[in-house]
């Protein structure tokens, strides 16, 4: 079956331009993730969205970041007033069941800020 | 999540066989293991995951030791598509930390 998929696979941006980085998830899916990945570095949780409930903000790093799922499904993280330092590749993944559960990522938005 | 153990590379010929070892002698009764892999300029790759019996998949088989303080992840074929790099990590099921991290994990290299 289709699997997470996230667009645009890449995006150039002028520092101070606002960004919005879309995230389909696998149909029936409850959970959905944000991350974003720096050159060579690990996995930094930006959000999470499990059903109904209220999302997990904790990992956003500042107030120019949000987002949304709209209908349970479909997710956009939007970034205003883009900086340098918020270039990196952001990953949505989505999940069948809740937390501790395996995730399915999709292949990411390279984001370049310059 | 508790720590996990992995030598940081490995290599195979394609077509044979990689056994992928992981030590997590801190595991809970109510952790699984999971592995995911991570292919270059690719997102992160669910593989396997398992809670004390072996299990396989059309990727891989997870062998897990008898006191779960060790497993193995099983590529029966190695193909040049597998090299990547592997971590193993622990997650308990059903728990409130569902925000995923990777250790650094085992970087396999396949040789044609």
């Amino acid at each position: 079956g289709a699997g997470v998929s996230q667009s645009p696979s890449n995006k150039v941006t002028e520092k101070g331009k606002d960004v919005e980085l879309r995230c389909d998830p696998i149909s029936g899916h409850t959970a959905l993730y944000w991350y974003r990945q720096s050159l060579g570095q690990g996995l930094e949780f930006l959000i999470y969205f499990q059903g109904n409930s209220a999302p997990d903000k904790s990992g956003l790093p500042s107030d120019r970041f949000s987002a949304e799922r709209t209908g349970g499904s479909v997710s956009t993280l939007t970034i205003q007033r883009t900086q340098q330092e918020d270039s990196a590749v952001y990953l949505c993944a989505s999940s069948p069941r809740g937390p501790g559960y395996e995730q399915y990522f999709g292949p990411g938005t390279r984001l370049t800020v310059t | 999540d508790a720590k996990t153990t992995q030598p940081n590379s490995m290599e195979s010929n394609e077509e044979e066989p990689v056994h992928l070892p992981c030590n997590h002698s801190t595991i809970s009764g109510t952790d699984y293991i999971h592995w995911y892999r991570q292919l270059p300029s690719q997102g992160p790759e669910y593989v396997i995951h398992g809670l004390t019996s072996n299990v396989n998949n059309r990727m891989a088989s997870l062998a897990i030791a008898e006191d779960r303080k060790s497993s193995t992840l099983i590529l029966h074929r190695a193909t040049l598509r597998d090299a990547a790099v592997y971590y193993c990590i622990l997650r308990e099921s059903g728990g409130s930390n569902y925000k995923l991290t990777f250790g650094k994990g085992t970087l396999l290299t396949v040789n044609p």
